[in-house]
């Protein structure tokens, strides 16, 4: 089973700020296989980012998705209050083993 | 836009069966793969296993027998059993639908339904 493991845990800035949140996988992951989703409080998570680096439909071009191999990141510019939300990654490996990482915590100061 | 609801009741005892529904509104179940996943407090989410609309399923190996998916296309309607829970089955349920095509993501989810497992 390939482990992603979320780094930071928790990362607080000010609005306006650049949020880089990192995914790094235990095995090289395809990257059609790998995304990032939003989950706000109370809400349904989310889908942003498929394809590690495609935004879903009606997600806002401040959310970008990069990397490859081992190691995506998801960049969140401009940052809003709306963007406070744990972020998740998500990988999928043959046959049918879907994985997810422990989550980064996004608050604003 | 496509929108599901888990079911259920929160309160299952140790040993018995814990039964969910996902209702689906705003489309169908036709030509989708169906998934459940949960989220123990504090871990991290787990892929439960998924359901195709045609019927045929795949879960999670170390849930071995324990789990049944099935749908209701009259009802547009999909569920999860899970046999002999104990409290590691306790966690929020999700369900939600997946695209499995050039890539795999989650495209739909549910808001989720806790469930805890005590007598």
């Amino acid at each position: 089973e390939i482990v992603l493991t979320q780094s930071p845990g928790t990362l607080s800035l000010s609005p306006g700020d650049t949020a880089t949140l990192s995914c790094r996988a235990s095995q090289a992951v395809s990257v059609s296989y790998f995304a990032w989703y939003q989950h706000r409080p109370g809400q349904a998570p989310r889908l942003l980012i498929y394809g590690a680096s495609s935004r879903a439909t009606g997600i806002p071009d401040r959310f970008s998705g990069s990397g490859s191999g081992t190691d995506f990141t998801l960049t969140i510019s401009r940052l809003e209050p709306e963007d406070v939300a744990i972020y998740y990654c998500q990988q999928y490996s043959p046959p049918r083993m879907w994985t997810f990482g422990q989550g980064t915590k996004v608050e604003i100061k | 836009q496509v929108q599901l609801t888990e079911s259920g009741p929160g309160l299952v005892a140790p040993s018995e069966t814990l039964s969910l529904t996902c209702n689906v509104s705003g489309g169908s179940l036709s030509n989708h793969y169906w998934t459940w996943i949960r989220q123990p407090a504090g871990k991290r989410l787990e892929w439960l296993g998924r359901i195709f609309s045609s019927g045929s399923t795949y879960y999670k190996p170390s849930l071995g027998s324990r789990v049944t998916m099935s749908l209701d296309t009259s009802a547009n309607h999909f569920s999860l059993q899970l046999r002999s829970v104990t409290a590691a089955d306790t966690a929020v349920y999700y369900c939600a639908r997946a695209v499995e095509t050039f890539h795999y993501y989650i495209d739909v989810w549910g808001k989720g339904t806790t469930v805890t497992v005590s007598s």
